[in-house]
């Protein structure tokens, strides 16, 4: 399995503001994804982080709005930029790893983010 | 197009009592299918995982199937206890790629 932590657990932001999520795991791992769960909805999946290389976003995220770092192969940022109310979510840091049971993905406890 | 439907969109139980989760999915071709369990302000955790070759599999008091050629897939708990109230999600990842597709969940409440 993979231990994931995530900074900060929650926060309530203004309009207008950005705020940076980080993400932690306790091993190297090669990709990383970064999820939204709106609220009463499932995850979607905002982009997939490579270390050393942009990250990649699906369609209807672009970096502007969500900036992505990834300095090394344990730590990641996703940036939600001029946040507005419809920002609002959760947003989870996930990492694929390979088990016994085949390719895995684990998450993190996830940043609830509430803009006002 | 690739989808994950699941059923019920809510269901609440007694302490004690079985219940069946349902998830149809159209994604094609596709790698594996999980369960995962979420409880309130937290990541999803795997519950189970199973190719298309295998049909059912454990994992304690869950107990997941899968009929590949219906495109159907189904969670069962077994003697439901209050730490099961959740959001219990099917995904399928697609074959050959890191992406996953996920349902919508079935949101599990389980009352003594």
């Amino acid at each position: 399995s993979a231990v994931i932590s995530q900074k900060p657990s929650r926060d309530i932001c203004q309009r207008g503001t950005s705020l940076t999520i980080q993400c932690q795991v306790d091993s190297q791992v090669t990709m990383m994804f970064w999820y939204r769960q709106q609220p009463g909805q499932s995850l979607t999946l905002i982009a997939t982080a490579n270390q050393g290389s942009e990250a990649t976003y699906e369609s209807g995220f672009v970096i502007d709005k969500f900036p992505i770092s990834r300095p090394n192969l344990t730590f990641s940022t996703l940036t939600v930029s001029n946040m507005s109310p419809e920002d609002s979510s959760i947003y989870l840091c996930s990492v694929g790893r390979v088990g016994q049971g085949g390719y895995e993905q684990y998450f993190g406890p996830g940043t609830r983010l509430t803009v006002t | 197009k690739n989808q994950v439907e699941q059923s019920p969109q809510s269901l609440i139980i007694l302490e004690g009592k079985n219940c069946t989760l349902q998830c149809n999915y159209t994604v094609s071709p596709f790698s594996n299918l999980r369960w995962y369990k979420q409880d309130t302000g937290r990541g999803p955790v795997s519950l189970t995982i199973m190719t298309f070759s295998e049909n059912t599999k454990s994992n304690g008091r869950y107990t997941a199937t899968l009929d590949a050629d219906t495109k159907q897939s189904s969670l069962h708990i077994t003697a439901s206890q209050l730490s099961d109230s959740a959001s219990y999600i099917c995904v399928v990842r697609l074959y050959n790629t890191d992406k996953l597709i996920f349902g919508t969940g079935t949101r599990l409440q389980v009352f003594p």
